[in-house]
Parts: C-alpha cells; sequence; structure tokens
C-alpha cells in the first residue's frame, strides 16, 4: 500500500541553524502539506502547496519558513533560523486531487531545537 | 472561528464500545474526519464524512453527525486493547481542503 515517508525521524540542531525536513508524499498526488504538533498541543496546519505553489498557509508560516518540491517526488519544508519554540512534530501530507478527499499522513520528523 | 473540541481522556473496557465526541463552531466545514495516533506513529486516517450526510458506517466504526448542533462523534464497537490511542477529529475547508484539528482524545481500553 502507497505511503508517505519523511526523514529524518528525528532531528536535532541547535537555535539559529537552518534544517530542512523531507518527505516523500504518495506518488501521483497532486496536494501537500505541512502540519506540526508541539508536544502535548494540537496538530496545527502549516500550509498546502499545489501545482509548484502555495496555496494557503497560516499565521505560523512566516518568513523562517519555505517549502519546495525540488524533483517529482520529493517535498520539503526549510527553517532558516530555528527557535526553541519551533521544537515540534512536523507531518507531511498528501492529497491525490481535488475530488479526493483523504489526507494522507507520513509519520513525521520530531525537531528538536537546542 | 476555527475551534474544535474533544473531550481530553476516555476509558472503557474490553469490548465495550466507545463513543468519542466532538464540536466544532465553524459550519463552512466540507468533510469531517478522524484520525487515530498511536503512541510515537503518525496519524492514521479512520474515517470521514461528508457534511450533507448524518451517519456513516463502517465495520466497528460509525460517525454521526449532527449539523445543527455541529456535533461530531465516532462509535467504536467491540473496543479492543489494540484501539487504545488518541484519537483526533478534523475538519477539511476549502478547495485546498486544510484540516483543522481537534484537542484529541485519549482513549485507554482496560481489561
Amino acid at each position: 500500500e502507497p505511503e508517505v515517508t519523511q526523514t529524518p525521524s528525528h532531528q536535532v540542531t541547535q537555535m539559529g541553524q537552518e534544517v530542512i525536513l523531507r518527505c516523500v508524499p504518495i506518488s501521483n498526488h497532486l496536494y501537500f502539506y505541512w502540519y506540526r504538533q508541539i508536544l502535548g498541543q494540537k496538530v496545527e496546519f502549516l500550509v498546502s502547496f499545489y501545482n509548484n505553489e502555495i496555496s494557503e498557509k497560516s499565521e505560523i508560516f512566516d518568513d523562517q519558513f519555505s517549502v519546495e518540491r525540488p524533483d517529482g517526488s520529493n517535498f520539503t519544508l526549510k527553517i532558516r533560523s530555528t527557535k526553541l519554540e519551533d521544537s515540534a512534530m512536523y507531518f507531511c501530507a498528501s492529497r491525490g486531487g481535488l475530488a479526493d478527499n483523504e489526507q494522507f499522513f507520513g509519520p513525521g520528523t520530531r525537531l528538536t531545537v537546542l | 472561528g476555527e475551534d474544535v473540541e474533544q473531550s481530553l481522556f476516555l476509558s472503557v473496557r474490553e469490548g465495550d464500545s466507545s463513543v468519542i465526541n466532538c464540536t466544532y463552531t465553524d459550519s463552512s466545514s466540507t468533510y469531517l474526519y478522524w484520525y487515530k495516533q498511536e503512541p510515537g506513529a503518525g496519524l492514521q486516517l479512520l474515517t470521514y464524512i461528508f457534511s450533507n450526510m448524518d451517519m456513516k458506517q463502517d465495520q466497528r466504526l460509525t460517525v454521526l453527525l449532527n449539523k445543527k448542533d455541529k456535533h461530531l462523534s465516532l462509535r467504536i464497537a467491540d473496543t479492543q486493547t489494540g484501539d487504545s490511542a488518541i484519537y483526533f477529529c478534523a475538519r477539511g475547508t476549502g478547495g485546498g481542503n486544510k484540516l483543522t484539528f481537534g484537542t484529541g482524545t485519549q482513549l485507554k481500553v482496560e481489561l
């Protein structure tokens, strides 16, 4: 069964460093998403991406964040200068097309900022 | 608003039915979802319901939607220890179907 994969499973970084979180969505899916979950809190929407551009973003997704689909398979989230409060589990998700209602999530990357 | 609320904990005995409740404030949702999260794992889609439906059944799972009260529930029949997890309701909005999640309900199944 096709699935969304994410690497690494755990990333530890120093405050102020740049991190890139990687995702491989399900093949042939067209919509891609990033969400985050701070420990013990809700899962929060960050950004959605379609047709090589951001279609919607939340207030959390400020200038420190960017997304990219550098090739036909990867979808990345970059945080330019990490802060302590960026520590969270980051989930990637993908959806087939406009008529598809199911969003499939990856296992997540746990980001720890020291 | 975008609030989606759930009770935090639910404890049931193995074999009993579990009912997890969710309320939301924004009526513009198109689809409503239930996800399951086991410890250290990602979010597994369990089921979803279109906002113009009242009920959907899928094996042991029954979803009920009361649009007037903006109340969604997930009933798990014959609950098993493997059902112990955190259950999130979520609503999807817009063409991009951005998901807004609830606070999550931790279900504990006791023998």
